[in-house]
C-alpha cells in the first residue's frame, strides 16, 4: 500500500518554465520532508516542514506542507538544467521516538535546454 | 567527514546464496534504517533500529534480518537470495525526529541475485 502518491512521476519541460510536484496523501504526518536524488547516489534532504501550512524557500524552490498535515507542493521558478533530478517526497510517522519516513514513489524531473 | 558509508556498492549472488550488507555512520546518529528502492516503488523500509542492540521490522522485512551490535554499524543480511530481492538498498541514519533535520542516506549497494 503506497501511503503517498506523488505526480506527476515523470516531468520533462524547457528551461526556463516554471513547474509543481504534488505529494498527497489521506494519512496525517508530524512531517513532510523532500529529498533529491542523483543516479548512483543516495537520497539528499531539500527541506523539512512540520507546521500545517507552513512554506518555505530555497532559492527557486518553494515547499508547502498542507494545512491538514497531509499533503504537500514543491514549486520550481524558472526550471535550470542543474534542476535535473530524482525528487522524493517523505512523510515521517513518529515511532518510538524515531522518525519513521514512508516514501512517495518519486517524480523524475528533466529540464532541457 | 564519511556521513553514511554503505559495502560493497555493487553485487550478483547466486539463487540460495547468503550475503551482508555493511553500513557504518559516523555522525553518532542513534537511528539507523535500510531501505530497498525498485523502480516504481519509491522506497520501502525494511529494518530500523532506535538504538545499540536494538531493531525492529519496516514494510518489507521478510527474507532479510538486520543487527546492531555498536552504535555506528547496523548490518543488513540476506540468508537465502531470492530474485526478488534483486534492488538497490539504502541505508541512512538520523537524530531523534524533534531535530527534523532529516535523514543521511549512504550511496545505496546495487545488489543482483540471478
Amino acid at each position: 500500500t503506497q501511503l503517498l502518491e506523488q505526480s506527476p512521476q515523470f516531468l520533462s519541460i524547457q528551461e526556463g518554465e516554471n513547474l509543481t510536484v504534488y505529494c498527497n496523501s489521506s494519512s496525517v504526518f508530524s512531517s513532510l520532508q523532500w529529498y533529491r536524488q542523483e543516479p548512483g547516489e543516495g537520497p539528499v534532504l531539500l527541506v523539512t516542514v512540520v507546521t500545517g501550512g507552513e512554506v518555505k524557500k530555497l532559492k527557486r524552490l518553494t515547499f508547502q506542507f498542507g494545512d491538514a498535515r497531509k499533503d504537500s507542493s514543491l514549486h520550481i521558478t524558472a526550471a535550470q538544467p542543474g534542476d535535473t533530478g530524482l525528487y522524493l517526497c517523505a512523510g515521517g510517522q513518529q515511532i518510538q521516538g524515531a522518525q519513521k519516513l514512508v516514501f512517495g514513489q518519486g517524480t523524475r524531473l528533466t529540464i532541457n535546454p | 567527514n564519511a556521513g553514511v558509508t554503505q559495502t560493497p556498492k555493487f553485487r550478483v549472488l547466486k539463487t540460495g546464496q547468503s550475503m551482508t550488507l555493511l553500513c557504518a555512520q559516523d555522525m553518532n546518529h542513534e537511528y539507523m534504517y535500510w531501505y530497498r528502492q525498485d523502480p516504481g516503488m519509491g522506497l520501502r523500509l525494511i529494518h530500523y533500529s532506535v538504538g545499540e542492540g536494538t531493531t525492529a521490522k519496516g514494510e518489507v522485512p521478510d527474507g532479510y534480518n538486520v543487527s546492531r551490535l555498536k552504535k555506528q554499524n547496523f548490518l543488513l543480511g540476506l540468508e537465502s537470495a531470492a530474485p526478488s530481492q534483486t534492488s538497490v538498498y539504502f541505508c541512512a541514519s538520523s537524530y531523534p525526529w524533534r531535530r527534523a533535520e532529516g535523514y543521511t542516506f549512504g550511496s545505496g549497494t546495487r545488489l543482483t541475485v540471478v
